[in-house]
C-alpha cells in the first residue's frame, strides 16, 4: 500500500541555521510531491512542489530534493526564522498520473529557537 | 491566505447526529477536495468534487457524502456521527483536478 513517513517527528534549530526535513515514501508510482506547512489552528499552507521528472526545485528560502532511487524527499529551509516554526508535511499523489488524492505523512514539528 | 473559506470554525455534536460543513473555493478554482485530520496526524483524503460530481474517493464509509454547487462551493455531510469522527475537516481547492491544492483553515468538529 502507499505510505508516506517522516524520519524525525521533531526538529529543533537555532534561528539563522539551515533546516532539513526528511520524508520517505513507499509508492514508486508517485510522481508528484508537495510540502505543506501547518501552523497551530490553521490549515496546511502550500510551500513547494516537485514532479518526478525533476530532482531539485528551489523557491524562496526553500529547496526540495527528490531522490527517486531511494524514494526520499527533503525540504531545506535556509536561514530559518522563528516564523518557520510549524508542523511540516510531505504529501504524494500516490497513484501516479492523478494528483487529486494526496497521501500525507504524520508531520515533523520544527521549532526555531531565537 | 489562500482565499478558501470554511464554516463553521468549530462545531460540537453528539453521537448519532448529522453535520454539514461548508467550503468556498478560491476564485477561479473548480475543484474541491475534503480531508479529515485527526489530532497529531496528517490529513486523510475523503473525496474530491469536480464540476459538481465526485471525482475520487478515499477510504471513508458512505455516511460521508458531499455536494458541489454551480459556483464550485462544496458541502461535506456526515451522518450517524461517531466519536472517532472528531477531527479537523479541511477543504482544499484547486484550479483543476490535477492542480496544486490550497487549503482552507478547517472546521474543528467535536463529537460527544
Amino acid at each position: 500500500g502507499e505510505s508516506v513517513g517522516l524520519h524525525l517527528p521533531t526538529l529543533s534549530v537555532q534561528e539563522g541555521d539551515n533546516s532539513i526535513i526528511n520524508c520517505a515514501y513507499s509508492n514508486s508510482a508517485s510522481d508528484y510531491f508537495i510540502w505543506y506547512k501547518q501552523e497551530s489552528g490553521k490549515g496546511p499552507q502550500f510551500i513547494i512542489d516537485i514532479r518526478s521528472n525533476m530532482d531539485k526545485r528551489q523557491g524562496q528560502r526553500v529547496t526540495v530534493l527528490l531522490n527517486k532511487t531511494v524514494k526520499h524527499l527533503s525540504l531545506q529551509i535556509a536561514a530559518t526564522q522563528p516564523g518557520d516554526s510549524a508542523v511540516y508535511f510531505c504529501a504524494e499523489n500516490g497513484s501516479g498520473g492523478s494528483n487529486y488524492k494526496l497521501t500525507f505523512g504524520k508531520g515533523t514539528l520544527l521549532t526555531v529557537n531565537p | 491566505e489562500t482565499g478558501v473559506t470554511q464554516s463553521p470554525t468549530h462545531l460540537i455534536k453528539t453521537r448519532g447526529q448529522q453535520v454539514t460543513l461548508r467550503c468556498s473555493s478560491q476564485s477561479g478554482h473548480n475543484t474541491v477536495s475534503w480531508y479529515q485530520q485527526a489530532l497529531g496526524q496528517g490529513p486523510q483524503f475523503i473525496f474530491q468534487y469536480y464540476r459538481e460530481e465526485e471525482n475520487g474517493r478515499g477510504n471513508f464509509p458512505p455516511r460521508f457524502s458531499g455536494l458541489q454547487f454551480p459556483n464550485y462551493s462544496s458541502e461535506l455531510n456526515v451522518n450517524a456521527l461517531e466519536l472517532d469522527d472528531s477531527a479537523l475537516y479541511l477543504c482544499a481547492s484547486s484550479p483543476d483536478p490535477d492542480g496544486g491544492q490550497f487549503f482552507g483553515p478547517g472546521t474543528r468538529l467535536t463529537v460527544l
